[in-house]
């Protein structure tokens, strides 16, 4: 398909140990971003890719959180040393960049993250 | 700091009812805003952007500078429109959105 993909679709893992959520984006779209979305609550930014630029990383919640995109196109965020408080829906959006506007973000089905 | 503010996490309504969710943002200059909406087990998608200054589904959204808001209107609600909703302002420069925390609308036959 033609939209932004996530895997794994589900992820249950044990306090403590470390995940990679992988996002593959739309094809030419060069802007990238991570959102949480926990029960209850709004969506929260957690970091952005534009390009070769680096990435704005003003959201991450800790420094257990980290995230890459290689060759500007998958991207994964990693989540060292688990907590419960981790557990979430992990959206990523891409969108096309035009310098002074802005383009609607496309967005993943998420990865649910339980934490036991 | 800039700010997204949905006031009510649940709005119910009858079918045929108008529909009001509203948006209050608190950014200086001209942001650009949209309205993004997700459906029962579909994921989040784009509703409307206040410069399309488009219809889509019978929403309308009209940007008030005055007021710093941009509500969501509908003036007859149908069962279909049951959804989260989301008001997001995009402010130039800063290259992300900052989301409200989201209107559940639910429609009632």
């Amino acid at each position: 398909g033609a939209g932004v993909s996530q895997s794994p679709s589900n992820k249950v893992t044990e306090k403590g140990k470390d995940v990679e959520l992988r996002c593959d984006p739309i094809s030419g779209h060069t802007a990238l971003y991570w959102y949480r979305q926990s029960l209850g609550q709004g969506l929260e930014f957690l970091i952005y890719f534009q390009g070769n630029s680096a990435p704005d990383k003003s959201g991450l919640p800790s420094d257990r959180f980290s995230a890459e995109r290689t060759g500007g196109s998958v991207s994964t965020l990693t989540i060292q040393r688990t907590q419960q408080e981790d557990s979430a829906v992990y959206l990523c959006a891409s969108s096309l960049f035009v310098r002074g506007g802005n383009q609607p973000q496309h967005f993943g089905d998420g990865t649910r993250l339980s934490i036991l | 700091a800039q700010r997204v503010t949905q006031p009510e996490k649940l709005l119910s309504v009858f079918k045929g009812a108008p529909v009001e969710l509203k948006c209050n943002y608190s950014y200086s200059g001209s942001p650009e805003l949209f309205w993004y909406v997700q459906y029962s087990r579909q994921r989040l998608q784009l509703l409307l952007r206040h410069i399309s200054r488009e219809s889509i589904k019978g929403f309308t959204a009209d940007l008030n500078k005055g007021e710093t808001s941009f509500h969501l209107k509908k003036p007859f609600a149908q069962e279909e429109d049951s959804a989260m909703y989301y008001c997001a302002p995009f402010r130039g420069g800063y290259n992300k959105l900052i989301f409200g925390a989201g209107t559940r609308l639910a429609v009632h036959p």
